[in-house]
């Protein structure tokens, strides 16, 4: 089973929707984090959070917001989808090593 | 704010050569990690390979390498013998330790071997 998972992998919404991106993990890292990919910009941060109770903006966060439900759980809302939301969506999770290890992303279309 | 540059938006080389993508940063960061990510078409985030600012040596791993260059703010990316497998998304990245231990990004180097 793979370490991070993001639900769903594809998801295709309207204008001022409100929807739930959700990512799990089984690494029992502490650090979770939120990054949004747009072609020719690379990945940037959203969110991210060092336990339930810590969350911290990161570069974009604007027009998101998350939630840290448990360790192992960290979902990304977009409260009224827009369509320059539309890009593809990665979670990741970080220890001590430096080293952040990606889920598979997730693809999201706002029409 | 530190940033990451990557200038060549898209590379082609021919199965079996060697190619060297190129990444320069801009930190006042004296310790530091840097990272290439490469993302094939299933869109899976791998890391490549990592170098920690404080060590002189380049890092290795099997066909790839790195050319750091502290002073200048490079670090560019060898493949050598280079594999149909290798074509993707190649993302060189920054992180300042300890802390958030954010990533920060370049824009990619879109990667095509041809056969």
């Amino acid at each position: 089973d793979a370490d991070v998972t993001q639900t769903p992998r594809n998801r295709i919404t309207k204008t001022g929707k409100r929807i739930m991106l959700e990512c799990s993990q089984t690494k029992g890292h502490d650090r979770m984090y939120w990054y949004r990919q747009d072609p020719g910009l690379g990945l940037r941060l959203i969110y991210y959070s060092f336990d339930v109770k810590d969350i911290n903006k990161g570069e974009i966060s604007d027009g998101y917001s998350v939630s840290r439900q448990a360790q192992a759980k960290f979902s990304l809302s977009l409260e009224s989808a827009i369509p320059n939301q539309t890009a593809l969506y990665f979670c990741a999770t970080g220890q001590t090593s430096n080293e952040q290890f990606f889920g598979p992303g997730t693809r999201l279309t706002v029409l | 704010a530190q940033t990451v540059t990557q200038s060549q938006p898209e590379m082609s080389v021919q199965e079996a050569e060697t190619v060297t993508l190129s990444c320069t940063y801009d930190t006042s960061e004296n310790n530091y990690y840097l990272f290439w990510y490469k993302q094939p078409p299933s869109r899976q985030m791998i890391l490549v390979i990592r170098q920690e600012a404080y060590k002189q040596q380049n890092a290795t791993e099997n066909r790839f390498s790195v050319n750091f260059q502290k002073a200048a703010k490079s670090f560019s990316l060898k493949i050598s013998d280079s594999q149909l497998g290798d074509t993707a998304m190649y993302f060189c990245a920054f992180m300042v330790p300890p802390g958030a231990q954010k990533l920060v990004f370049g824009q990619g180097t879109r990667l095509t071997i041809n056969p």
